[in-house]
């Protein structure tokens, strides 16, 4: 069975600061996707990543696929309060089984103004 | 992009009863998944509902605490039954166009809580 280890699980800061979350797996994905959720929605996708090495902007938001394709990252340049909500790290298996995602546990940021 | 409607978004049931929740999707897509979610948590994977067969169940998960119906391709709907405290839980309807993409798109959920 593949996993991800998404740490950390909490993350409070200040607006402004800088911020990194990690997903982490020993098996390879075919693909890795960034997913953020606010209370009472389902989770919205961000990002895509599908190369080994590759890296993505979206904003202040940078991602980055490891070139194992077997971790993936997550930074935010000065987070801001708007950032707050449940970010999850989700990805495709290598053998890829009709479509079903890994998810990772989850990061819950806060952003205080 | 998909557009997926999900209700009830919330109910409060009584231990013992079942409750079914339906996703409605606004154009017909290959994979529709249903997720469990504890509140602030990642989700797990419950079943993928199969359009005119029997949904494919994730370890831990059996039918016939949780069956699945998907009479078409734009439409699903999974119950709970004889519901206990333990099953109080966010419900999600997800979708994938295609299994080379695996993009997934979500619904609001359905928040259950079981007294």
């Amino acid at each position: 069975t593949q996993l991800l280890e998404q740490s950390p699980q909490f993350l409070s800061i200040q607006e402004g600061e800088n911020l990194t979350v990690y997903c982490n797996s020993s098996s390879v994905f075919s693909s890795l996707q960034w997913y953020r959720q606010e209370p009472g929605e389902g989770p919205v996708l961000l990002v895509t990543v599908v190369t080994g090495g590759e890296v993505k902007k979206l904003k202040r938001l940078t991602f980055q696929f490891g070139d194992a394709r077997k971790d993936s990252s997550l930074h935010i340049t000065a987070a801001q309060p708007g950032d707050t909500g449940l970010y999850l790290c989700a990805g495709a298996p290598i053998y890829n089984q009709g479509g079903k995602l890994i998810f990772g546990q989850g990061t819950e940021l806060s952003v205080k103004p | 992009s998909a557009v997926i409607s999900q209700k009830p978004s919330r109910d409060i049931c009584q231990r013992g009863t079942s409750l079914t929740i339906q996703c409605q999707v606004d154009s017909q897509v290959t994979m529709m998944f249903w997720y469990r979610q504890q509140p602030g948590q990642s989700l797990t994977l419950i079943a993928t509902a199969n359009q005119g067969s029997e949904a494919t169940y994730e370890s831990g998960f059996v039918i016939d605490k949780f069956p699945i119906s998907r009479p078409n391709l734009t439409f699903s709907t999974l119950t709970v039954s004889n519901m206990s405290p333990e099953d109080s839980s966010i419900y999600l309807c997800s979708v994938v166009r295609d299994t080379m993409n695996t993009e997934a798109f979500f619904g609001q959920g359905t928040r259950l809580t079981v007294v």
